[in-house]
């Protein structure tokens, strides 16, 4: 099973540079999340999106935009990179919003670096 | 809102030893979800274990457990019998069980682990 697959796994770009964040689960999850990952601050969410057709912001979302193309799909855009978007970046999913099974499950990340 | 913190930056640890991970929170919330998540170099965030705040029993997962203080706001990680695949960081984190999925995030903790 591929479950959360994100891509590029790693991205340099140039300030002023925009780029999408491609994600994907094959879980048929309802909810998923985009988090970004700093050194000695943790995880924290971006947006996400607790079913198909809606999207909300999570703790940092200025700088970025999401889509939820459908149910399988969740993008990350980075219209004009800043080097303080450099980052790991992280999708999840789950199964349901606010449900009993509250585990999430991760992609892999995406390194991505501003210059 | 809720904050989580992880006061140990790095703990080192001696192969078959014990040692344990600290984590501390801060809710209004009476019933809530606790975790701790596991990520190797891979990158990949894997559950270690969960607590669900209105039990008083504390979790348990083969080599770890939790010992949970649900007055003193704590929620440490005691990792029995430690191996070379332990060394990795650990991330604290607080969910809510009214808004959703949300989870919040420690700055992490770096285990190593020695032979």
């Amino acid at each position: 099973n591929a479950g959360v697959t994100q891509t590029p796994k790693f991205q340099v770009l140039k300030t002023g540079q925009s780029m999408t964040l491609q994600c994907a689960q094959d879980m048929n999850h309802n909810s998923m999340y985009w988090y970004r990952q700093d050194p000695g601050m943790g995880l924290r969410l971006i947006y996400y999106s607790a079913s198909e057709g809606t999207t909300d912001k999570g703790e940092v979302p200025n700088g970025y935009n999401v889509s939820r193309l459908n149910k399988r799909e969740f993008s990350l855009r980075l219209e004009s990179a800043a080097p303080s978007q450099t980052s790991v970046y992280f999708c999840a999913s789950s199964e349901v919003w606010g449900g009993t099974n509250e585990k999430l499950f991760f992609g892999s990340g995406t390194q991505l670096s501003v210059l | 809102a809720q904050t989580v913190t992880q006061s140990q930056p790095e703990m080192s640890v001696q192969e078959a030893e014990t040692v344990t991970l600290s984590c501390t929170y801060d809710t209004s919330e009476s019933d809530y979800y606790l975790f701790w998540y596991k990520q190797p170099p891979s990158r990949q965030m894997i559950l270690v274990i969960r607590q669900e705040a209105y039990k008083q029993q504390n979790a348990t997962e083969n080599r770890f457990s939790v010992n949970f203080q649900k007055a003193a706001k704590s929620f440490s990680l005691k990792i029995s019998d430690s191996q070379l695949g332990d060394a990795a960081m650990y991330f604290c984190a607080y969910r809510s069980k009214v808004w959703g999925n949300k989870l919040v995030f420690g700055a992490g903790t770096i285990l190593r682990v020695k032979s």
